[in-house]
């Protein structure tokens, strides 16, 4: 897990306000993921990024939800207008993108919606 | 049918024996295997990764692939109470794709 790094780790929100959740890859990595983990189940994927690019998709919820990994800085995981059933652990992972190249994940950003 | 199938458990294990998980996967094209351990509160962390058919061992745990029979396993051996924590299978259709995990297989080491 070391240097995959995702902020906040704890994230209180009322419902309908925004969650914005921050993920640095590890040194050298140019591809992330973002996993959503609801309480009690296996880990869904959400969507897959490259630098400017989004790659895939195909997991995150069609409304509500958005992600980026702008040229400079963190990717992040945007919520709006956040429901109860957003509660959840939210991980990110990176890798090099090569062929055989492995995932890493960070230690998750944990988002209670009250 | 889903895409990669674990068994939930709970597996329970005397410590000292060996533990045994499975793991089956649909897509025929899936190249890369992995095993993760996650304990409770934690995230996923990496455990063995196996490309071809055959064993690859690590220490106390050794992953075996038969991409005939679309199946993967994981054997701990010397089955330690630290090793409690639920084992994720994951598996990618090539390099930079992601990774589909199955839910995860929850193993309970008893002292």
């Amino acid at each position: 897990n070391a240097g995959v790094m995702q902020n906040p780790r704890h994230l209180v929100r009322r419902r309908g306000q925004e969650a914005r959740l921050r993920c640095s890859p590890m040194k050298g990595h140019s591809h992330v993921y973002w996993y959503r983990q609801l309480p009690e189940e296996g880990l869904k994927f959400m969507v897959y990024l490259q630098k400017e690019n989004i790659i895939d998709e195909s997991g995150m919820p069609k409304e509500r939800f958005s992600a980026e990994f702008p040229k400079e800085g963190p990717s992040i995981l945007r919520i709006q207008q956040v429901v109860r059933g957003d509660s959840a652990a939210y991980f990110c992972a990176s890798s090099p993108g090569d062929r055989g190249n492995t995932i890493y994940f960070g230690e998750g950003s944990w988002l209670t919606v009250v | 049918q889903k895409e990669v199938e674990q068994n939930s458990g709970p597996l329970s294990v005397p410590e000292g024996a060996i533990a045994s998980l499975n793991c089956t996967y649909s897509d025929r094209g899936s190249q890369s295997f992995f095993w993760y351990r996650q304990y409770s509160g934690k995230s996923p962390e990496l455990i063995m990764s196996i490309y071809s058919n055959g064993d690859k061992e690590d220490g106390r745990f050794t992953a075996q692939l038969n991409k005939a029979s679309q199946y993967v396993s994981l054997l701990i051996r010397d089955s330690q109470p630290s090793d409690s924590a639920t084992y994720l299978c994951a598996v990618t259709k090539a390099a930079g794709n992601k990774l589909t995990f199955g839910g995860g297989t929850r193993v309970l080491v008893k002292p």
